[in-house]
């Protein structure tokens, strides 16, 4: 059974507006999310994280909230550039063992339109 | 420069025939892994390893086979046991306990 779950497998935004990316997730141990970025044929490349003990993360036009209760977390780039268009995967870490690894969604595509 | 690179970018091999991937470090990262990406399929783990001299299984280890014999490289061997070796292969490292692993630039390997 997947562990992080991104639903939407593409997500079309106009360049300037808000790009929303979900994430959901199941095991309550984990406490440290992620999100990479990807383009085709190279590696992901590591975006944001956050920590279970914050809710909210900000790096410049990307911010990362954390909402545990509901287990669901989401990305938001503003404002979206067309060269933001790339697959998103957002990860889940545990604290060690078989839980220190990344799980990853199975990611979102994102088009920014210009 | 530091960083993670896997070679060879594009691998051909003939169905039943082994094949071993490259992944090399220099981060003095202790933790080394290898995924598999398969279109509409995410990030799959095959196998990683926290220390030298040890590696663990992950969800899709079956077909494959690893060796940690120095900290900086973390081979993947694709044996002619793996049904559907035709995939992306990403390998990535971290510090144990830290959070963010970097990735290499990844390997094509189809079968033919």
């Amino acid at each position: 059974d997947q562990q992080v779950k991104q639903n939407s497998p593409s997500l079309s935004v106009q360049e300037g507006r808000i790009s929303i990316l979900n994430c959901d997730y199941t095991n309550s141990m984990f406490d440290y999310f992620l999100w990479y970025k990807k383009y085709p044929a190279e590696g992901p490349t590591f975006l944001i994280s956050i920590s279970s003990i914050k809710d909210k993360n900000e790096d410049g036009r990307f911010t990362v909230f954390l909402n545990k209760s509901a287990k669901h977390l989401s990305l938001h780039i503003v404002p979206s550039q067309p060269g933001d268009s790339a697959v998103y995967f957002c990860a889940a870490k545990g604290d060690g063992g078989s839980q220190g690894n990344l799980i990853f969604g199975k990611g979102t595509k994102l088009s920014v339109k210009p | 420069d530091g960083g993670i690179t896997q070679s060879p970018k594009y691998l051909f091999r003939k169905e039943g025939q082994n094949v071993t991937l490259s992944c090399e470090q220099n981060l003095n990262h202790d933790a080394m892994y290898w995924y598999r990406q398969d279109p509409g399929q995410g990030l799959r783990l095959i196998y990683y390893s926290q220390i030298v001299n040890d590696f663990q299984k992950g969800d899709i280890a079956e077909g494959y086979s690893v060796s940690r014999e120095k900290k900086e490289s973390f081979p993947l061997t694709v044996t002619s046991a793996q049904k559907n070796p035709t995939a992306f292969y990403l390998c990535a490292s971290s510090m144990v306990m830290n959070t963010e692993a970097f990735f290499g630039q990844g390997t094509r390997l189809t079968v033919v």
